[in-house]
């Protein structure tokens, strides 16, 4: 049973391109969380979503940010012409349908960008 | 709103050292509380979780007692290892198990 898989794990960009950041959550999970984590300040949440519907964006910038999890493939968050300060690890987690306040989320690996 | 209040960082400890980590809540209702943590490199990992008042979690050495009283879920273990080295991170999911919150992590660092 694949756990939450995300690619690449290392992504390398020069300012004004885009970046795109794929996470297949784990078999049977319909939610899926994405996640930035930037040194010295922690773990910031930026979108939650189920299949086809963001049910919660407050932590995503406004701009050039968007977020996807289709019927059909995995999850995709999209940093249009980016700039250094985007440069973090980012991460996604996925869990069960919810129903109970009981489930916990199961991390992917990361995917660390690097703007140049 | 909820949120997750954490002891800052970085811990030194040597090996066999006693561990505790605070971490305190806010939240509306009756959340569930957990304790994840992050080797070098990799993803989060749940380490243990609580999901009512006086439930104590437990994994690998490593206890948290969910204190509704103190609004508290302090990590502790009596003695760290230099393989116990990594960020732990304390967070809360909110009554519906839909939004999860994170503190900000403590990194510890455990020397022989």
């Amino acid at each position: 049973n694949a756990g939450v898989m995300q690619n690449p794990r290392h992504l390398v960009r020069r300012r004004g391109q885009e970046a795109r950041l794929r996470c297949s959550p784990m078999k049977g999970h319909s939610h899926v969380y994405w996640y930035r984590q930037l040194p010295e300040e922690g773990l910031k949440f930026m979108v939650y979503l189920q299949k086809e519907n963001i049910i919660d964006e407050s932590g995503m910038p406004k701009e050039r940010f968007s977020a996807e999890f289709p019927k059909e493939g995995p999850s995709i968050l999209r940093i249009q012409q980016v700039v250094r300060g985007d440069s973090a690890a980012y991460f996604c987690a996925s869990s069960p349908n919810s129903g109970t306040r009981n489930e916990k989320l199961f991390f992917g690996s990361g995917t660390q960008l690097s703007v140049l | 709103g909820d949120s997750v209040t954490q002891m800052e960082g970085p811990v030194t400890l040597s090996e066999e050292a006693f561990l505790t980590i605070n971490c305190t809540y806010t939240a509306t209702g009756y959340p569930s509380l957990f304790w994840y943590v992050q080797y070098p490199g990799e993803g989060l990992q749940l380490l243990l979780k609580a999901t009512k008042a006086d439930d104590k979690g437990s994994n690998k050495g490593f206890e948290a007692t969910y204190r509704k009283e103190t609004t508290s879920f302090h990590l502790e273990k009596g003695s760290v290892q230099v393989s116990d080295s990594a960020v732990y991170f304390c967070a809360l999911s909110d009554p519906t198990g839909n939004q999860f919150y994170f503190g900000t992590g403590t990194s510890l660092t455990v020397i022989p």
